[in-house]
């Protein structure tokens, strides 16, 4: 079975650049995660949603960050203008939600950032 | 905030010693999931335990959720090489907070041969 698709897997631009990471959840699952990972400051969650509707995007650092859900089967994360702090690994992850709220969570194998 | 707090952060031992990483939080979880994640990968889902007291085996290594289900800890028996990694725990909770996790920091965990 497919897991969790990210890409591209690794980027680099300049400072200021728009910068688009796209995600493939598995087919089924209902919450899709964007993540973002430093060793600063450990896995953090920006955003989530349930049934391509956005729930919580407490975690979205600032207005430069937008994330989308189209479909079922697609979602981006955009940052513009990008910034050298943005430098990080973007994980995204999805899960089956239904029944008790212990299914685990998929993750793709990331984007590494970097804003140079 | 619904912290978790991971100890220790950083592990480094011998082949065939064991060793035990802490999960706690003063917050109640209704559910406590332990992953592993390797370099350039995402993380993988190693347990989930729900039950306060509940320990689970996964060949050497031990998962416990705390009575109070507040924290949980993860021991491993004569660490290999392969176990090395970074371990992190996280929590998940009903109501508001449905359908998502809170992660600890992690432990970094390296087993040399």
């Amino acid at each position: 079975d497919a897991g969790v698709i990210q890409s591209p897997r690794h980027e680099v631009t300049e400072m200021g650049q728009e910068v688009t990471l796209r995600c493939k959840p598995i087919s089924g699952h209902d919450y899709l995660f964007w993540y973002r990972q430093t060793m600063m400051r450990g896995l953090e969650l920006l955003i989530y949603f349930n049934n391509n509707v956005p729930i919580d995007d407490s975690g979205m650092p600032e207005d430069r960050f937008s994330a989308k859900m189209p479909n079922a089967s697609f979602s981006t994360l955009k940052i513009q203008p990008s910034e050298p702090r943005d430098s990080a690994v973007y994980f995204c992850a999805s899960r089956y939600g239904q029944g008790l709220n212990n299914q685990p969570q998929h993750f793709g194998d990331g984007t590494r950032l970097s804003i140079l | 905030t619904q912290l978790l707090e991971q100890s220790p952060q950083f592990l480094s031992i011998q082949e065939g010693e064991n060793l035990t990483v802490y999960c706690n939080s003063s917050s109640v979880f209704s559910s406590l999931q332990w992953y592993r994640q390797e370099p350039g990968e995402g993380p993988v889902l190693l347990v989930t335990v729900v039950t306060g007291g509940e320990v689970k085996k996964l060949k050497r290594l031990t998962f416990q959720f705390g009575d109070a289900r507040k924290d949980s800890s993860l021991h491993i028996t004569a660490a290999q090489p392969g176990d090395t990694g970074l371990y992190l725990c996280a929590g998940g909770r009903g109501g508001t907070s449905y359908g998502k996790l809170t992660f600890g920091q992690g432990t970094i965990l390296t087993v040399h041969p």
